[in-house]
């Protein structure tokens, strides 16, 4: 089973700033299986990003992924107020899934 | 629009069974699968199965086999997942949540708490 680390736990920023959260594979994942989620408390979790690069439908540009193999970013270019939540990864291999501990973005 | 619509809450004592249902609408059902995530409180997501709305087959995460039971019912579009011999540690937020092409969750349903409580 592929393990998924995220870092750091939690990322203390302004609006305005930039966020960069990692995630960190086991091994190698395939890049079109790699997706990004944001929660907000009481929410059901949002697809971010698929295939680790492209934008689901209706997410503003500041949300941008990258990566390959075992090395994963997502960067969020200027923190808005409604931006502050916890960030997820997921990976898909092999018939299974698993996610990310996640990253909580959180106002300084 | 692509919509899946949960049951709602539950209340279970230990050792008892939980059904939660997932009805979809928006798209063709046999098209993709479902697959099931949970979320203790205050904890993360933690991927359950998933099962193909074209032909059933199933996957079940390893700590939860022989517990799980994910089944469809293709004339109402309708998914379900029944836990059994339920456990405190059970508690949680159970969310269905479409597999996309490129085996992304989307969209998700609103999530289903189910208590496990004496």
């Amino acid at each position: 089973e592929i393990v998924l680390t995220q870092s750091p736990g939690i990322l203390s920023l302004s609006p305005g700033e930039r966020a960069t959260l990692s995630c960190r594979a086991s091994e190698s994942v395939s890049s079109s299986f790699l997706a990004w989620y944001q929660q907000k408390p009481g929410q059901a979790p949002r697809l971010l990003i698929y295939a680790a690069s492209s934008r689901a439908t209706g997410i503003p540009d500041r949300f941008s992924g990258s990566g390959s193999g075992t090395d994963f970013t997502l960067t969020i270019s200027r923190l808005e107020p409604e931006d502050f939540a916890v960030y997820y990864c997921q990976q898909y291999g092999s018939s299974l899934f698993t996610f990310g501990p996640g990253t909580k973005v959180d106002i300084k | 629009q692509v919509q899946l619509v949960q049951s709602g809450p539950e209340v279970k004592k230990p050792g008892a069974s939980v059904k939660v249902s997932c009805k979809t609408s928006g798209y063709s059902f046999d098209t993709f699968a479902i697959g099931w995530v949970r979320q203790a409180p205050g904890q993360g997501l933690e991927w359950m199965g998933w099962i193909s709305g074209y032909n059933g087959n199933t996957h079940y995460a390893q700590k939860l086999q022989g517990r799980v039971t994910m089944t469809t019912d293709t004339s109402t579009s309708t998914a379900y997942m029944e836990l059994r011999s339920l456990r405190s540690d059970d508690t949680a937020v159970y969310y269905c949540a479409r597999v996309a092409a490129l085996a992304e969750f989307d969209p998700w349903g609103q999530g289903t708490l189910v208590t496990v409580s004496s």
